[in-house]
């Protein structure tokens, strides 16, 4: 079984301060972490992905996220915000490829807004 | 290359009508996914094919859903009759087969369907 609990359902950041975006995840194996990103009247688009390999990942658009399995986080951080960034934000695990089981388990989301 | 494409974009039905939503998936992409989002809910999994054929429907809600893929290209999603609670945005996703999917599903803008 997997789950994903996104800790803020909404985040507001000042334009060029720190976006930190929150999550954590329940799996009963090692799983794929992923962050997908949603602007309005847009498709789901991948930010970034961790498969077991480097536990700090580097994604689209300044974005990185870091997989500490200790504390079973996936937090998403990005340096300086820009106004470009206000999205809806959305936590995903699955198994790990081979596992015969390909359904995404998404949190409920965060939607961020940035203040000019 | 064209991304995965969905039709209609909103759908407003009244009770007991029905309804059917298409999917387009990437071309050659094998995989197929349809989710969706009950408002104020996370996105969950429905369903999935590979090809034609039904790999996993564990996420259909009730037998007042049929989802179709015939021809193993474009997928169909009929709700029939369509109740209150169906009102959400179904997304679509397509992968293609095997390594090449590198763990990744690619998302379609979605449908938002309101039934009154």
């Amino acid at each position: 079984a997997q789950s994903v609990t996104q800790l803020d359902s909404h985040v507001s950041v000042s334009e060029g301060t720190p976006v930190l975006l929150r999550c954590n995840y329940s799996s009963s194996y090692s799983p794929s972490l992923f962050w997908y990103v949603q602007h309005p009247n847009k498709g789901l688009q991948l930010l970034l992905k961790y498969t077991s390999a480097a536990t700090l990942v580097k994604g689209i658009n300044g974005f990185e996220a870091e997989f500490k399995k200790s504390e079973t986080s996936f937090h998403l951080t990005k340096p300086s915000a820009h106004m470009s960034d206000a999205a809806e934000y959305f936590c995903v695990v699955r198994p790990p490829l081979g596992f015969g089981n390909e359904k995404l388990t998404f949190g409920t989301g965060t939607r961020l807004t940035i203040i000019p | 290359e064209a991304g995965v494409t969905q039709f209609p974009s909103h759908s407003v039905i009244e009770k007991g009508q029905t309804v059917t939503l298409r999917c387009d998936p990437i071309s050659g992409h094998d995989n197929l996914y349809w989710y969706r989002r009950v408002m104020g809910k996370e996105i969950k999994f429905l369903l999935h094919f590979v090809k034609e054929s039904k790999q996993d429907e564990s996420g259909m809600p009730n037998n007042r859903f049929l989802a179709e893929r015939t021809g193993g290209t474009y997928s169909t999603l009929k709700v029939q009759p369509a109740e209150l609670e169906d009102s959400g945005v179904y997304f679509c996703a397509s992968s293609p087969r095997g390594a090449l999917a590198k763990n990744i599903q690619y998302f379609g803008a979605g449908t938002r369907l309101s039934v009154l």
